[in-house]
């Protein structure tokens, strides 16, 4: 059973617009959250992180917010741009050193 | 910066033979993870480790062994290659608590 969901497999925006990408988590007991971006042929690469005791971190262009009463987590990239054409990955990390990934989302951005 | 180096790109093997994926990274970190990415599946931990000759299975560990005898080195076995192991492998490391750091990919195909 996947303990972190990503229920969208695609999105597609125009070129200045928001991109909002979802995930969903099971586990109460996560202390850490991530976001993973992929370009095809190459290894994800770490692009914005949460700790369980926020409701918010920025960076830049991307933002993520954490509902934790929710179970839910979501990222922000304003405004969005052709290059941030990827699959995004969203990513749990719990005190037993394992990560969980969801099934990512693949984000087009139209010029 | 952070490397974390798969010994392949690309790989074809057949049916039964004993595959072995290499990964090292330069940066000291106690964790090293091996994950398949699989088109709607996202990524799926197979093993990790968190210390040398150190190893827990993760969700999907049949058909899979690890060896770390070194703590910059992990090793991904294969022992029997089936053809559903056809996949792109990503190895990861990370110090604690904070993002992994991937590498390129392997993508094996088992003919």
């Amino acid at each position: 059973d996947q303990q972190v969901k990503q229920n969208s497999p695609s999105l597609s925006v125009q070129e200045g617009r928001i991109s909002i990408l979802n995930c969903d988590y099971t586990n109460s007991m996560f202390d850490y959250f991530l976001w993973y971006k992929k370009y095809p042929a190459e290894g994800p690469t770490f692009l914005i992180s949460i700790s369980s005791i926020k409701d918010k971190n920025e960076d830049g262009r991307f933002t993520v917010f954490l509902n934790k009463s929710a179970k839910h987590l979501s990222l922000h990239i304003v405004p969005s741009q052709p290059g941030d054409s990827a699959v995004y990955f969203c990513a749990a990390f719990n005190s037993f050193n394992k990560f969980y990934f969801g099934s990512g989302t693949k984000l087009n951005v139209k010029p | 910066d952070v490397k974390v180096t798969q010994s392949s790109r690309y790989l074809v093997k057949r049916t039964g033979e004993k595959v072995f994926l290499e990964c090292v990274q330069d940066m000291d970190h106690e964790n090293m993870f091996w994950y398949r990415q699989d088109p709607g599946l996202g990524l799926r931990l197979i093993y990790f480790s968190y210390d040398v000759k150190m190893k827990e299975k993760g969700d999907i560990p049949e058909g899979y062994s690890v060896s770390r005898e070194k703590k910059e080195r992990f090793s991904l076995i294969l022992e029997s290659a089936s053809t559903n192991q056809t996949s792109m492998y990503l190895c990861a490391s990370s110090l604690g608590l904070v993002e992994a750091f991937f590498g390129q990919g392997t993508r094996l195909t088992v003919v």
